[in-house]
C-alpha cells in the first residue's frame, strides 16, 4: 500500500518560480524524505525531515512537515531548467526499530528557460 | 562516492525464463530493498532485508523471491518472468532506523523488458 500522496501530480513553471510540491500521508512517521528522479534513473536523496521537526532547509529546498494534518510540503525556490524531474516523498513509518520507505506516485516538474 | 550498482540498466528476457537481477552496495548497509516502478503508479516494495539470511514480503511480493547471503549483495529473482512484469526494477539500501537518519541510496534501474 502506499503511503504518501504527491499533489499535484505534474507542475509546469517558468524558470525563476517557486514550485510548490505537497504530500500527505496515512499512519504516524519516524520520518518523511523527499528524492528526486531524472528520466530514467535512480532515485537521488534531497532532503530528510524528523517527525519532531517542523522546517527544514537546504540550498534552495525548504521542507515543511505537519504531524497534526499528516502532511509535507517542499519547496524549490528560484528554480531552474535543471530541476526539470520528477520529485517523490516517502514516509518511513514506525516498524520497531527498523526503517522501511514508503514511496508515493511522484509529482513530474517540468521548468520551461 | 557512496554506491550502489545494478548488475543491468537494460534486460530483455522471454516468457517463463528465471531472471535474476542482482544488486550490490559498498556501504556496509544493513537494509536492503528492491522496489519496482511503473507509470502511474510510482514504486511499489516487492521484498526488503534487514540483514544477511532475512527477507520480508514488500507490498507486491507475487512472482518474486530474493536472496541475502552477504551483507552487501542483495538479488531479486523472478521464478518465470512474465510479461505483467515488464517493468524499472530499482534497488536501495540504508542504515537501521534506530537512532539513524534512514537516507536510501539507490541504483540507476534495470528496465526489464520480458517479451
Amino acid at each position: 500500500s502506499q503511503q504518501g500522496e504527491e499533489d499535484p501530480q505534474a507542475l509546469s513553471i517558468q524558470e525563476g518560480e517557486n514550485a510548490t510540491m505537497n504530500c500527505s500521508y496515512k499512519t504516524s512517521i519516524n520520518n518523511l524524505q523527499w528524492y528526486r528522479q531524472n528520466s530514467g534513473r535512480g532515485l537521488v536523496h534531497l532532503i530528510l525531515i524528523r517527525s519532531n521537526e517542523r522546517e527544514k532547509h537546504s540550498g534552495r529546498l525548504r521542507v515543511t512537515l505537519d504531524t497534526s494534518k499528516k502532511s509535507s510540503s517542499l519547496l524549490i525556490t528560484a528554480s531552474r531548467a535543471a530541476d526539470t524531474a520528477s520529485y517523490f516523498c516517502a514516509t518511513d513509518a514506525h516498524t520497531g526499530a527498523n526503517s522501511k520507505l514508503t514511496f508515493g506516485k511522484g509529482i513530474t516538474l517540468s521548468v520551461r528557460p | 562516492d557512496v554506491k550502489v550498482t545494478q548488475s543491468s540498466r537494460y534486460l530483455v528476457k522471454r516468457t517463463g525464463e528465471k531472471v535474476f537481477l542482482e544488486c550490490v552496495q559498498d556501504m556496509d548497509h544493513e537494509n536492503m530493498f528492491w522496489y519496482r516502478q511503473d507509470p502511474g503508479l510510482g514504486l511499489r516494495l516487492i521484498y526488503f532485508s534487514y540483514d544477511v539470511k532475512m527477507k520480508e514480503k514488500g507490498d507486491i511480493p507475487e512472482g518474486y523471491s530474493v536472496s541475502r547471503e552477504k551483507k552487501e549483495r542483495f538479488s531479486l529473482i523472478l521464478e518465470s518472468a512474465s510479461t505483467n512484469q515488464t517493468s524499472m526494477y530499482l534497488c536501495a539500501s540504508n542504515l537501521p532506523g534506530t537512532g539513524a537518519d534512514t537516507e536510501a541510496f539507490f541504483g540507476q534501474g534495470t528496465r526489464l523488458t520480458v517479451v
